[in-house]
């Protein structure tokens, strides 16, 4: 069974480029979540969505940091302008159901803002 | 006083031996528990969960414990193998200002000895 998949691996760029991470659920799953890992503050919830709705995006950092999730097997995170303290990995994982449910995460998108 | 970055503990462990890792949580209004294995350069993977009204569940080789009264959830693998070496999470799950959302422990890293 294909598990959450996410693009790019990698992503080196200068700061002030606007990034674009992609994120495709597995099939069925109606909710996705948007995390990012780092070593200082570890793994943080950035904004969740419920059947295509943000539900809650408390944790985005700033107003540079939007994401959509334009249909049911398709997400994007987005960072614009780009700054070095964006650099960190970022994940996306996805759930049947919002709620006490075990959540399956992509293998994640390793960023380098420079 | 204050780390900079996370500073994980660290498990060592023999091969075949049994592990337990624990993990303190901190919200007495959770009502939801994973556990998250996380080998180096790959995501989060679900290993085992655990509703508040439970106290124990069983998986392959995993167990874990819940103890709401002091706030204590732990895991135990048994007969350890090299390829449980990795990163473990503890999550928990609860409401906050009408919507749901996972708070990941800062992680143990678990390192079997041959």
């Amino acid at each position: 069974d294909a598990g959450v998949i996410q693009s790019p691996r990698h992503e080196v760029t200068e700061m002030g480029q606007e990034v674009t991470l992609r994120c495709k659920p597995i099939s069925g799953h109606n909710s996705l979540f948007w995390y990012r890992q780092t070593m200082m503050r570890g793994l943080e919830l950035l904004i969740y969505f419920n059947n295509n709705v943000p539900i809650d995006d408390s944790g985005m950092p700033e107003d540079r940091f939007s994401a959509k999730m334009p249909n049911a097997s398709f997400s994007t995170l987005k960072i614009q302008p780009s700054e070095p303290r964006d650099s960190a990995v970022y994940f996306c994982a996805s759930s049947l159901g919002w709620r006490n449910q075990p959540q399956h995460f992509g293998d994640g998108t390793r960023l380098s803002i420079l | 006083g204050e780390s900079v970055g996370l500073h994980l503990p660290t498990l060592s462990v023999q091969e075949g031996d049994n592990s337990i890792i624990n993990c303190a949580y901190s919200n007495s209004a959770s009502d939801y528990f994973i556990w998250y294995k996380q080998e180096s350069g790959k995501g989060p993977q679900f290993i085992i969960d655990i509703r508040s009204n439970m106290d124990k569940r069983q998986g392959q080789r995993v167990t874990v414990l819940l103890n709401k009264t002091v706030k204590h959830l732990s895991l135990q693998i048994a007969a350890t193998q090299p390829g449980d070496s990795a990163v473990y999470f503890c999550a928990e799950n609860y409401r906050r200002g009408g919507a749901d959302g996972l708070t990941f422990g800062k992680g143990t890293h678990l390192i079997i000895q041959p």
